[in-house]
């Protein structure tokens, strides 16, 4: 059974730009979350998507968005790129038995 | 929303020794993982254990759910078992965890 993949690993971009991180969940997952890890904050809940719909949404600006797809992969943007969302993006797939997380996103913005 | 603390926030051992890592949560638990974050990123799972008690290997881990704390016990550490350990607790209505901030682990030769 394959993991959770996410693409790509790394990126850099410049300060206003937008990103678009994409995540494919476990086959058969329907529930994909996403977290952003900074030294500052540690691990910090950005939201979960449930069979295409947002079930539930952390405490971040509207400049960070997602989507997923029928076939479960989620996207997540950030739009307006800041210093501070330099981070690793970790996205999870999870069932009955938790979590499971992906190798991350790191991204710089410059 | 549930506090979740885990101490000590850095250990050092030389290869051989064992160690006991904690994790205090502020609220009733409906689930509880401990992860091991490696040097690149990635975070593996290492147990889901909402209560009781379970073993892998070198690695086992008991959670009291009434008292509110579970523990990480890692016997005959080796320098792989280096990085961050986190434990992440969802509670109340949420299955949402929460992270702590983690322990750091550095295992000598």
């Amino acid at each position: 059974k394959a993991g959770v993949t996410q693409t790509p690993r790394y990126l850099i971009k410049t300060r206003g730009q937008q990103v678009t991180l994409s995540c494919s969940p476990i086959s058969g997952h329907r529930s994909v979350s996403w977290y952003q890890q900074t030294p500052g904050q540690g691990l910090q809940f950005l939201f979960e998507y449930f069979s295409e719909t947002q079930r539930n949404k952390g405490n971040f600006p509207g400049r960070f968005s997602g989507r997923q797809f029928s076939n479960s992969r989620s996207e997540m943007n950030v739009s307006t790129l800041e210093l501070g969302d330099s981070a690793l993006y970790l996205c999870a797939s999870s069932s009955s038995y938790g979590y499971t997380f992906g190798s991350g996103t790191r991204l710089t913005v410059v | 929303g549930i506090q979740v603390e885990q101490s000590p926030p850095d250990l050092i051992l030389q290869e051989g020794a064992n160690s006991t890592l904690r994790c205090n949560f502020s609220d009733s638990v409906n689930n509880l993982q401990w992860f091991h974050q490696n040097p690149w990123g990635q975070l593996i799972n290492l147990f889901y254990i909402p209560s009781g008690t379970k073993q892998n290997g070198r690695l086992s881990a008991t959670t009291v759910a009434t008292e509110r704390y579970s523990l990480l016990y890692i016997s005959s550490s080796q320098t792989t078992d280096s990085g961050v350990y986190f434990c992440a607790v969802a509670s109340g209505g949420s299955y949402i965890p929460t992270f702590g901030r983690g322990t750091s682990l550095i295992v000598h030769p």
